[in-house]
């Protein structure tokens, strides 16, 4: 399966700053997502990370607040703008092997106080 | 009505025994199935996935699809401590990858 390394795992943030999450994938892929999982919750997805253009969002979801880059088909980053204690959740990253399975980072986990 | 709905946990079972786990889905025409396991604390951790009716087997763990009845469940064999977990159920509609999950559900394995 790909491995997935998302960077940081873990980060504590004061709210109004910006956090910026890196997902890197030891192969190239054509398909990376961003979900966010709230503390209790099942997993949301945010957005796919287009390469070469602008991600597509989901409903609930804008640019402004969660504003992600892909420059090539192995990294892409996910940035949490402007923070508030809502936004403490996992967020991690997936990609799809062969077409077929969907493997996920280990998560960053994001608490903001 | 929600897109992916799992059976409401938790669920403990004996070790050795089954565990049984259900999802239904709405989208008729989904076309992959996927079951995950996540511990506490972790990211969820492919188990398996099924794409066609019928049974598919990968050691202690089958997947069991149901299109018709938009139906599928993970049965555990053998269960252990170390099953004890929350299983989430995903599911991609036609012509996409953005995976939909259930809930999930929370299985306790007693010693």
């Amino acid at each position: 399966s790909a491995v997935i390394s998302q960077k940081p795992s873990r980060d504590i943030c004061q709210r109004g700053t910006s956090l910026t999450i890196q997902c890197q994938v030891d192969s190239q892929v054509t398909m990376m997502f961003w979900y966010r999982q709230q503390p209790g919750q099942s997993l949301t997805l945010i957005a796919t990370a287009n390469q070469g253009s602008e991600a597509t969002y989901e409903s609930g979801f804008v640019i402004d607040k969660f504003p992600i880059s892909r420059p090539n088909l192995t990294f892409s980053t996910l940035t949490v703008s402007n923070m508030s204690p809502e936004d403490s959740s996992i967020y991690l990253c997936s990609v799809w092997q062969a077409d077929t399975e969907a493997f996920f980072g280990q998560g960053t986990r994001l608490t903001v106080v | 009505q929600k897109e992916v709905e799992q059976n409401s946990g938790p669920l403990s079972v004996p070790e050795g025994a089954i565990a049984s786990l259900n999802c239904t889905y709405s989208d008729r025409g989904s076309q992959s199935f996927f079951w995950y396991r996540q511990y506490s604390g972790k990211s969820p951790e492919l188990i398996m996935f099924i794409y066609s009716n019928g049974d598919k087997e990968d050691g202690r763990f089958t997947a069991q699809l149901n299109k018709a009845s938009q139906y599928v469940s993970l049965l555990i064999r053998d269960s252990q401590p170390s099953d004890s977990a929350t299983y989430l159920c995903a599911v991609n509609p036609p012509n996409d990858y953005k995976l939909s999950f259930g809930a999930g559900t929370t299985v306790t394995v007693r010693a």
